[in-house]
């Protein structure tokens, strides 16, 4: 089956680190995407990974285990415009998403 | 490159009334995708095209639906007649599969009205 489990909502402090979680079953499993969508705003890309790891860009980094079918999006040094819902999709063979409900992360000073 | 361009970017309509809406990819993109996005729902894929040929509409609620892409760089998603909940915001994306990855580019979204 195909499936996408993120947490809904999420509260983090100016400054701090953020880690927002993704656990996903999809057959034919081809890699995991993280997206960031400002309130009113179209999904932005944010990270790819297919093979197991970190991958670290600028303050955000991106984690996954194909073997746990989990991954991670590490936020570091939160500003407030980083106020967002993040949306996770794995890709299957077909080169398809399924999309994840999203996590609204709420920044507070 | 100016993005996925979309429009109009909002409609107000009356209930029973046609809605079209319009979408331009990302010039060389050879993957064109229609969702919808409501709060309850979330992000639905409704429909998506390969070079030009639909491949999967399963997602397009009911017949009311339709969807074509006449050309590379051109697509409509037509409603007819519409309904109050198909009030929502419909996004259009492209990408190129070139890397083994179908990094999505979607445009702002037309948010849709229906009274």
């Amino acid at each position: 089956g195909q499936n996408i489990d993120q947490p809904t909502e999420m509260t983090a402090t100016e400054g701090a680190i953020v880690q927002i979680n993704c656990t996903y079953q999809t057959s034919g499993f081809n890699g995991l995407f993280w997206y960031q969508q400002h309130a009113g705003e179209a999904p932005t890309f944010l990270s790819y990974n297919v093979l197991d790891g970190l991958e670290e860009k600028g303050r955000f980094s991106s984690f996954l285990s194909r073997s746990k079918g989990y991954s991670y999006l590490l936020l570091k040094e939160l500003q407030m415009k980083d106020s967002a819902s993040y949306l996770c999709a794995s890709m299957d063979s077909n080169y398809q998403l399924i999309w994840g409900a999203g996590t609204k992360l709420i920044i507070k000073p | 490159d100016a993005g996925v361009i979309q429009s109009p970017r909002h409609e107000v309509t009356e209930m029973g009334q046609e809605v079209t809406l319009r979408c331009k990819p990302i010039s060389g993109h050879d993957y064109l995708f229609w969702y919808r996005q409501t709060m309850m729902r979330g992000l639905e894929l409704l429909i998506y095209f390969n070079n030009n040929v639909p491949i999967d509409d399963s997602g397009m609620p009911e017949d009311r639906f339709s969807a074509k892409m006449p050309n590379a760089s051109f697509s409509t998603l037509k409603i007819q007649p519409s309904e109050p909940r198909d009030s929502a915001v419909y996004f259009c994306a492209s990408s190129l599969v070139d890397t083994g990855a179908n990094v999505l580019t979607f445009g702002a979204g037309s948010r849709l009205t229906v009274l």
